[in-house]
């Protein structure tokens, strides 16, 4: 059974960092692409950013590009997003995907970042 | 700035059959945006339905199904059943490697 399991979560100050991690199981890891998409409370799904199954390849929403970096390490299964000058609207349930056919198959459970004095 | 739409809010009555549209504020959509459509109920993770304009995800019931109808696609839930309330979002795949995911459609069985 395919599974996506995220974490790094927490609460974090404006201008903090925070590295989330989405470990991977049941599926050849190495050769998906993986996303990553948020959910701010009462609001609707937002694409985040994506890796190529390699690494080499990434890509990033307007909205993210610059202080958000995705990457991937396929000898442990996990793909990470690296999360910098976090501001308020960061605020957001982050769930990773994995990709078929250019879009979202499966889900993680989500991980919640707060961002808050 | 393109943006992905979808009706805010939908009504079906248990049994009938309603159909969502997902259309692109800069033009047509087409098969080369993949769309794709999502499930959420609150609280919960997506769940994928349809992928690739028209292909179910492995577990979903043929009620559901993908076309593109008038350069939108659409979503099509026929025999509506009341766990069907949920939301609904279409996502296309766009050039240069990008995802939209369009706000979302409140879908209410009654």
């Amino acid at each position: 059974e395919e599974q996506l399991v995220e974490s790094g979560g927490g609460l974090v100050q404006p201008g903090g960092s925070l590295r989330l991690s989405c470990a991977a199981s049941g599926f050849t890891f190495s050769i998906y692409v993986m996303s990553w998409v948020r959910q701010a409370p009462g609001k609707g799904l937002e694409w985040v950013s994506a890796v190529s199954g390699s690494g080499i390849n990434t890509y990033y929403a307007d909205s993210v590009k610059g202080r958000f970096t995705v990457f991937r390490d396929n000898s442990k299964n996990t793909a990470y997003l690296q999360i910098d000058s976090l501001r308020a609207e960061d605020t957001a349930v982050y769930y990773c995907a994995k990709d078929r056919a250019y879009a979202f198959e499966t889900w993680g459970q989500g991980t919640l970042v707060s961002v808050s004095s | 700035q393109t943006v992905v739409t979808q009706e805010p809010s939908f009504s079906v009555s248990p049994g009938g059959t309603v159909t969502l549209t997902c259309g692109l504020s800069s033009g047509p959509i087409s098969t080369t945006h993949y769309p794709s459509w999502y499930q959420q109920t609150p609280g919960q993770s997506p769940r994928t339905l349809i992928y690739d304009t028209g292909t179910r995800s492995s577990g979903v019931p043929d009620r559901f199904s993908g076309s593109i109808l008038e350069n939108k696609a659409a979503l099509t839930i026929t025999g509506a059943q009341a766990d069907d309330e949920s939301y609904y979002y279409c996502a296309l795949f766009m050039p240069g490697g990008i995802s939209l995911i369009g706000a979302g459609t409140r879908l209410t069985v009654l």
